[in-house]
């Protein structure tokens, strides 16, 4: 059981550029998570999903896509790249039963210049 | 706006000693509450959870929930150098599993 795994583990993009970072899970959680984490400051969800062709926008939305095709897969997209952007990205997966815990994949640091 | 706070410390303690880390959130609505560790440049990974007021122990975790007061609060007994780490503290928030974090708090533990 790999988890959640995310690609890449470190990305330079230059501004207006954009990328997808990929998100799996092979635990068949329904509901999954993409965060930011800014330092020094906690996780803000950027959007959820809770099952394939589900998905809808979290605290900080602007400037991402998602889709979820698949259980496993939930990958973000970033269009127009921003310094704004400029973060660590945590994709999580839970498995939707009441008080479950969300398990997080190992992040993607993202500079963007 | 949901909040979760956190102070952010660095909390020092020596090793051995008892660390208690704080949080209080704004949205009555929460029903649980989750203190998750973060070692620097890695992901956050799960302690404790806690939803019924009161106290919840597991090992040298202790969890205690007061809805009352909006507080939550994570003791951690014979604290070692291991646990430095940041705490992260998150409340549920509108179904789903989702969850609002705090900040932080980085407890520093000292030999």
């Amino acid at each position: 059981n790999a988890g959640v795994t995310q690609t890449p583990k470190f990305r330079i993009l230059k501004i207006g550029q954009s990328m997808t970072l990929q998100c799996t899970q092979d635990m068949n959680h329904n509901y999954m998570y993409w965060y930011r984490q800014d330092p020094g400051m906690g996780l803000k969800l950027i959007y959820y999903s809770v099952g394939a062709g589900i998905t809808d926008k979290g605290e900080v939305p602007n400037g991402y896509n998602v889709s979820r095709s698949t259980t496993e897969d939930f990958p973000l997209r970033l269009e127009l790249a921003a310094p704004s952007q400029t973060s660590v990205y945590f994709c999580a997966s839970s498995h939707g039963q009441s008080y479950n815990e969300q398990f997080f994949g190992p992040g993607t640091r993202l500079t963007v210049l | 706006q949901k909040e979760v706070e956190q102070n952010s410390g660095p909390l020092s303690v020596p090793e051995g000693a008892i660390a208690s880390l704080n949080c209080t959130y704004s949205d009555r609505g929460s029903q649980s509450f989750f203190w998750y560790r973060q070692y620097s440049g890695k992901s956050p990974e799960l302690i404790m959870f806690i939803y019924s007021n009161g106290d919840k122990e597991d090992g040298r975790f202790t969890a205690q929930l007061n809805k009352a007061s909006q507080y939550v609060s994570l003791l951690i007994r014979d604290s070692q150098p291991s646990d430095s780490a940041t705490y992260l503290c998150a409340g549920s928030s509108g179904g789903y599993n989702k969850l609002i974090f705090g900040a932080g708090t980085r407890l520093a533990v000292h030999p």
